[in-house]
C-alpha cells in the first residue's frame, strides 16, 4: 500500500523551514527518501531503519517512528538548490528490500 | 563515478510496436530495480531481480512485458506489443544487499522516456 505524503507541494523563500512527511499503514522494517529534480532521476538522500533513529545529512535531517509508521524530514534554512520533488520509499520487511514510493512532495525554494 | 546506465534516454513508438528498454547497473551491485513513473500514479515498481534471479514482476501486466537478466551487467525490460497507455519514464536502478544486511540504498539511472501514439 502507497504511503501518503504531506503536503503535496509547499513553496519556501530561502533561509525558511519546511517539514515533510510520510505515513503508511503497515507496519515499517525502513523509511528511505528521495529528491528527484525536474527531468532527472531520483537520487538517495538517507534510510532511517527501524528503531526510531534520527539522521541528518547537511542541513536535511530525518526522523523515523516506526510505532506511528510515520517518517518526517526536516529540511532547515533552505537553498535554491533544495528544489525539486521529495519521496518517501517504505520496505515493509526485513528481506523484501522493494519500496513502495509516496506521490512525493514538490518543494519549490524561491529567492 | 559510477551510475547506472540506460538506452534509449528516449524513445517515441506507434501503438503495436515492440520497445526493448536496456540497463547496466553499477558493477558489483546485485539487486536491479525497474520502475514506471507517470504523473497519475508516480513510481511504481514493475520487477525486481537478485543476483539475475527474478524476485517479484507482480507490478508488471504479464501479457506484454517482460523483464530479464541475461548477465549481469544487463537488464532488459521489453513491451510488446506496446500500448498509448505505456507512455511514462521508466527507471532501471540498482543497489548492493549484503549477507544479512539491512536494508540499502538504490541508484536510479537517468531513465527512458517512452511515448507510444
Amino acid at each position: 500500500q502507497q504511503p501518503v505524503q504531506s503536503p503535496q507541494a509547499v513553496i519556501l523563500r530561502e533561509g525558511e523551514d519546511a517539514v515533510i512527511n510520510c505515513s503508511s499503514s503497515k507496519a515499517l522494517y525502513s523509511v528511505h527518501w528521495y529528491r528527484q529534480k525536474h527531468g532527472e532521476a531520483p537520487v538517495f538522500l538517507m534510510i532511517l531503519l527501524k528503531g526510531g533513529e534520527q539522521k541528518g545529512h547537511d542541513k536535511i535531517s530525518a526522523s523515523f517512528n516506526e510505532k506511528k509508521q510515520q517518517s518526517s524530514l526536516y529540511l532547515t534554512a533552505s537553498q535554491l538548490s533544495y528544489s525539486g520533488t521529495y519521496f518517501c520509499g517504505t520496505d515493509s520487511g526485513a528481506g523484501s528490500y522493494q519500496l513502495t514510493f509516496g506521490k512525493g512532495t514538490k518543494l519549490s525554494v524561491i529567492p | 563515478d559510477a551510475r547506472v546506465t540506460q538506452t534509449p534516454r528516449h524513445k517515441v513508438t506507434e501503438m503495436g510496436q515492440e520497445v526493448t528498454m536496456r540497463c547496466q547497473p553499477i558493477l558489483g551491485h546485485n539487486t536491479v530495480f525497474w520502475y514506471r513513473q507517470t504523473m497519475m500514479q508516480g513510481l511504481e515498481l514493475l520487477a525486481y531481480f537478485r543476483n539475475r534471479a527474478p524476485l517479484d514482476d507482480s507490478g508488471m501486466p504479464k501479457d506484454r512485458f517482460s523483464a530479464e537478466m541475461p548477465d549481469a551487467t544487463l537488464a532488459t525490460l521489453k513491451i510488446q506489443p506496446s500500448e498509448p497507455r505505456d507512455s511514462a519514464v521508466y527507471f532501471c536502478a540498482s543497489g548492493l544487499v549484503r549477507t544479512g544486511g539491512s536494508s540499502y540504498e538504490q541508484y536510479f539511472g537517468p531513465g527512458t522516456r517512452l511515448t507510444v501514439t
